[in-house]
């Protein structure tokens, strides 16, 4: 069964660190492209980073450029989303998303069931 | 462009054919994919690369596409379709960035 699972969430206060994770199962991660998206509460969802099958190539939204860092092992089979600079407004439901194939300027299809961050003081 | 348009809701009696629309620049030169989200749940995909439907998904769903206008149509439409539906592309300048449309809310009642 193809699955993503993600970890890492939590509380953090504003201005620190956090590095969500991402394990895939049931699939070879270096077929495909990965994302990662957001859902603020009530909100709609948000592109917020994607990463090419090799690592050879990474986009970002503007609301997180600079800030967040998007990487993988494909060797581990995982994704990672490092957060730095958190603000409140980054406050959201993160999902690992599956890329449909090797570059990340195309669709997505499997979804993780998220993992919950919150920036609060 | 970066952005997508879609109407905030839609609403059908059951049995009748919804349609959800998507609008932006971006899709004169790329793909257009359809997410369904229902309450509490995670996204799920339902077309891809503007009219493609994935295995499980019911006939009743397809996709077209043409000039910077997506179409999800979703043809007698059932009660377990409510849920709010996402337009997905990519950016074309350049920076290869993803974006969503800001979400549909399909009520069918």
């Amino acid at each position: 069964e193809v699955q993503l699972v993600e970890s890492g969430g939590g509380l953090v206060q504003p201005g620190r660190s956090l590095s969500v994770s991402c394990a895939a199962s049931g699939f070879s991660l270096d077929d495909y492209a990965m994302h990662w998206v957001r859902q603020a509460p009530g909100r709609g969802l948000e592109w917020v980073s994607g990463i090419s099958w090799n690592s050879g190539r990474k986009a970002y939204a503007d609301s997180v450029k600079g800030r967040f860092t998007i990487s993988r092992d494909n060797a581990k089979n995982s994704l990672y989303l490092q957060m730095n600079s958190l603000r409140t407004e980054d406050t959201a439901l993160y999902y690992c998303v599956r890329g449909i194939n090797l570059e990340f300027d195309f669709g997505m299809d499997v979804w993780g069931q998220g993992t919950t961050v919150t920036v609060s003081s | 462009s970066y952005e997508l348009t879609q109407a905030p809701s839609v609403s059908v009696s059951p049995g009748q054919t919804a349609r959800i629309t998507c609008s932006g620049d971006a899709l004169l030169k790329k793909y257009a994919y359809w997410y369904q989200q229902k309450s509490g749940q995670a996204p799920v995909v339902v077309i891809y690369e503007d009219s493609n439907r994935p295995s499980g998904i019911p006939e009743r769903f397809s996709g077209s596409r043409s000039g910077t206008v997506a179409t999800l149509t979703i043809s007698g439409a059932q009660v377990e379709d409510e849920a709010d539906y996402y337009c997905y592309s990519t950016d074309t300048s350049g920076n290869h960035r993803g974006v969503f449309g800001g979400g549909t809310k399909l009520t069918v009642l």
